[in-house]
């Protein structure tokens, strides 16, 4: 079973400029989640889509950031204009979903993130 | 105060021997408690989740107290390749979003 994918795996900008990352969730998983992960801390959520709708976003910096998952399987994360302080690796992960029922159902699969620097 | 807390270690103990983590967390409403590995540079994985009853794994314990908002993980003979770092994850309610520790830094030496 193919993992979660994410591209670009490491990206370089300069404060200001603007990012997008990319997200293919496992096949048949209705949850998505996108996570940022600062150096030294645990992965902190940033936003939950449920096939396409979102279930919540309450700690996205929504004046820079945004997400978005049209078709209920791909996603994308943008941040324009980035700080300094984005710098971090942003994880996206996936699960079967809410309705599956039963803890193992729910369990989070983690792709390999994308390590981004702001310079 | 964090929601999820955990000791940053770093532990640094020799193959063979048994290590023990904690964590304690903020809402009694919390629902469902895991611990999580994330080796260097890499993604996390779910190592196991943590029941009210204690539950095992091969070389791995969990423990729960919810009197205490309390959970532990005890690794028994430890291998080179559990060096990691062990993140505290605790699921608030039914949506599944997940509140993770900062992690507690592992070292097993030869």
């Amino acid at each position: 079973e193919a993992g979660v994918a994410q591209s670009p795996r490491y990206k370089i900008i300069e404060k200001r400029q603007s990012v997008a990352f990319w997200c293919n969730p496992i096949s048949g998983h209705a949850t998505l989640y996108w996570y940022q992960q600062i150096l030294g801390q645990g992965p902190k959520l940033l936003i939950q889509f449920q096939n396409n709708g979102v279930v919540d976003d309450s700690q996205l910096p929504k004046d820079r950031f945004s997400a978005e998952r049209l078709k209920g399987v791909d996603s994308t994360l943008k941040i324009q204009p980035a700080k300094l302080e984005d710098s971090a690796v942003y994880l996206c992960a996936s699960s079967y979903g809410l309705r599956a029922g039963g803890r193992r159902y729910n369990e989070q699969f983690f792709g390999p993130g994308t390590r981004l620097t702001v310079l | 105060r964090k929601e999820v807390e955990q000791d940053p270690g770093p532990f640094n103990v020799p193959e063979g021997a048994t290590v023990a983590f904690n964590c304690t967390y903020s809402n009694s409403a919390s629902q469902s408690f895991f611990w999580y590995r994330q080796d260097c540079r890499k993604e996390p994985k779910l190592l196991m989740s943590v029941y009210s009853s204690g539950n095992e794994d091969g070389r791995f314990t969990a423990q729960l107290n919810r009197a205490s908002q309390y959970i532990s993980l005890l690794i028994r003979d430890s291998k080179l390749s559990d060096s990691a770092t062990y993140l505290c994850v605790v699921n608030l309610d039914s949506s599944y979003k997940l509140i993770f520790g900062s992690g507690t830094r592992l070292l097993v030496r030869p």
